[in-house]
């Protein structure tokens, strides 16, 4: 086991097409993250699971975005009806529930939108 | 919800220099404050972390300072080096009593260090 794994890296898409993302933690890691980042900015929290319940939802998360984790281990990230606004790069972030309070990033997944 | 600030945006020494980089918090309950480094196309990496009990860490070049009262932390980068460029980013959490894990960070915005030869 490498490290959190993001699939695809690099996603281009035509705006109002929907797009899903995958994540891969760290074997064995309860908590996962997704968050946004755009050009110059730090990463902005979209949403967290510990195991396969999702326990926590930014504002910044609209109607069109949605997240899974159905068996506590890959989770997906998509986005329905994409707006050139929804170009940036997707985090994905892993943690274990104890013993380390450290985030572990994948390398992400850029989209842009266009 | 927490709000992070971090200042300067884009700093830049000679070699061998020190570095320092301030960020506030707004949260008081927020007890966790780690810093990562972001090489260009890269993931973000943590390089150093402090919990609100302890005032200071340190770990070779780099240092964390935390002052509670006023709300905010800083990294200190000593004996600046080419490999220490990059984007930093300071956060803040809080991290859960019983599980010991912390919840979402919030990001500041980066400070872009160069360090010129």
């Amino acid at each position: 086991d490498t490290g959190v794994s993001q699939d695809p890296r690099h996603k281009i898409t035509k705006r109002g097409q929907n797009v899903t993302f995958r994540c891969d933690p760290i074997s064995e890691h309860n908590r996962l993250y997704w968050y946004r980042q755009t050009l110059g900015q730090g990463p902005e929290f979209l949403t967290y699971f510990q195991n396969e319940a999702q326990l926590e939802k930014s504002r910044l998360l609209s109607d069109r975005f949605s997240a899974e984790r159905p068996k506590g281990s890959f989770s997906t990230l998509e986005i329905q009806r994409t707006e050139q606004g929804d170009s940036a790069m997707y985090l994905c972030a892993s943690s274990p529930l104890r013993g380390s309070t450290e985030a572990f990033f994948g390398q992400g997944t850029r989209l842009t939108v266009v | 919800g927490e709000n992070v600030e971090q200042h300067p945006s884009t700093l830049s020494v000679q070699e061998g220099d020190s570095a320092v980089i301030k960020c506030t918090y707004s949260d008081s309950a927020s007890n966790y404050f780690p810093w990562y480094k972001q090489e260009l196309g890269k993931r973000p990496q943590l390089i150093i972390d402090i919990r609100s009990n302890v005032g200071e860490k340190k770990d070779q070049r780099i240092a964390v300072t935390l002052n509670k009262t006023a709300k905010h932390f800083s990294l200190h980068i000593t004996e600046t080096q080419p490999e220490d460029s990059a984007v930093y980013f300071c956060a803040a959490s809080l991290i859960d009593t019983f599980s010991g894990s912390a919840r979402q960070l919030t990001f500041g915005s980066g400070t872009q260090l160069t360090v010129l030869p």
